[in-house]
């Protein structure tokens, strides 16, 4: 168990709507990633949080957007589904913001289903 | 950018078989480099890690060595079981903060 949770483990729906993934740090880390697993793309990253700040865009849709609250849990917020959407989506964390030895420990994933 | 490759798998060996998987990479600076594995229906768990040239990394029998010189940080065990069965993936980190993943390759280890 990396300490890092993601709410909910599968996600059904259809194209055209929303959807908020949800993520919980380890304790005491302040940055949070997020990153996309699909069988044609592979391990993608796209947004990083630290302390609630926006610090590094990947390759992130603009259909997609990410926020990290006041007590540390990140949201992953996409819009508009589209089938080309579903995948694994992975949230990482780690202590620091820019620390390139730190271990991003990653959560068990969420499921996303497009239909 | 930063770029990673890994050998396309899938690898399938006998338990008690030797392993290596081959990742070498392109960076700027100094990255941190690491290996993953993600069983099956689960996320991704870090195997190991090396911040330095030279540095070795190990855990569970698995090893690696980050090659500066070769850009290269190869996965290595001596002898696999059947419970190895997994996708790794050899992953970067540079100062950019976000790990940049290879593709990932499948390992199936037969009794």
């Amino acid at each position: 168990d990396s300490g890092v949770t993601q709410t909910p483990k599968h996600l059904i729906t259809a194209t055209g709507q929303r959807v908020t993934l949800r993520c919980s740090p380890r304790s005491g880390d302040l940055s949070v990633y997020w990153y996309q697993q699909s069988l044609d793309q592979g391990l993608q990253f796209l947004i990083q949080y630290y302390n609630g700040e926006e610090r590094a865009k990947g390759n992130i849709l603009e259909r997609f957007s990410a926020q990290q609250f006041p007590d540390l849990h990140s949201e992953l917020n996409l819009s508009s589904l589209e089938l080309g959407d579903s995948a694994l989506y992975f949230c990482a964390s780690s202590p620091r913001v820019a620390a390139s030895t730190d271990t991003q420990y990653f959560g068990p994933g969420t499921r996303l289903t497009v239909l | 950018g930063n770029s990673v490759t890994q050998m396309e798998g899938p690898v399938t060996l006998s338990e008690e078989a030797f392993l290596t998987i081959n990742c070498t990479y392109t960076a700027t600076g100094y990255p941190s480099l690491f290996w993953y594995v993600q069983y099956p229906g689960e996320g991704l768990q870090l195997l190991l890690k090396a911040t330095k040239a030279d540095d070795k990394g190990s855990n569970k029998g698995f090893e690696a060595t980050y090659r500066k010189e070769t850009t290269s940080f190869h996965l290595e065990k001596g002898s696999v079981q059947v419970s190895d069965s997994a996708v790794y993936f050899c992953a970067l980190r540079s100062a950019g903060n976000m790990l940049t993943f290879g593709g990932g390759t499948r390992l199936m280890v037969k009794p």
